[in-house]
């Protein structure tokens, strides 16, 4: 069974202050995708990384997937209160099996005060 | 352009009663699918769809049905509600078969069973 773990499970910190959420495992994703979900809404997709090593960039948010495409990161640098949300990582099985399922990490509860 | 709907948004079941979740996508996706999210757990895929007559079982299977008879509709129906069912429940979809695809999720049914 492909598991991803996903940590910290919690981080609460300053506006302006700089973070990182990691995403594990010891299967092989053909790609990985992370979500932000509000409270009371369905995830929406942020990113999704394919290439081992690919680093991608949305604004203040930087997405890395590991060389091997086992893990992956994602940054965030000075953080706003508009940042707070969970943040799920997702793995899409290697060599497309089930359809291409996704496999979800437990998620990162993000909480940035002014 | 709708998204994927979802209905309803809240339900209180009693131990045993029946129901059927609703989901609906306008995107004229083939790929729909169901998730359950419960606290610290993520989400886990419970049923899937490629297309029109063809489900398949996710990681949590039991106890639900599902059944894709147009494009458009994927019902997620509960036989007999347990308390362990008490969760929330978000349909996605996607535009193919393959990995890379971004999932667009509903924005959830909150289902508590007493």
């Amino acid at each position: 069974t492909q598991l991803l773990e996903q940590s910290p499970q919690f981080l609460s910190i300053q506006e302006g202050e700089n973070l990182t959420v990691y995403c594990n495992s010891s299967s092989v994703f053909s790609s990985l995708q992370w979500y932000r979900q509000e409270p009371g809404e369905g995830p929406v997709l942020l990113v999704t990384v394919v290439t081992g090593g690919e680093v991608k960039k949305l604004k203040r948010l930087t997405f890395q997937f590991g060389d091997a495409r086992k893990d992956s990161s994602l940054h965030i640098t000075a953080a706003q209160p508009g940042d707070t949300g969970l943040y799920l990582c997702a793995g899409a099985s290697e060599g497309g099996g089930s359809q291409g399922n996704l496999i979800f990490g437990k998620g990162t509860k993000l909480s940035v005060k002014p | 352009n709708a998204g994927v709907t979802q209905t309803p948004k809240f339900q209180v079941l009693k131990t045993g009663q029946s129901m059927t979740l609703q989901c609906a996508q306008d995107m004229n996706h083939e790929y729909m699918s169901w998730y359950r999210q419960d606290p610290g757990m993520g989400l886990r895929l419970i049923h899937y769809s490629v297309g029109a007559g063809i489900t398949d079982q996710g990681e949590v299977p039991n106890g639900y049905n599902v059944s894709r008879s147009t494009t458009e509709d994927f019902p997620l129906r509960l036989l007999s509600a347990a308390p362990s069912q008490t969760s929330v429940y978000f349909c996605a979809s996607k535009g193919d078969s393959g990995s890379y695809n971004e999932q667009f999720f509903g924005p959830g049914t909150r289902l508590t069973v007493l």
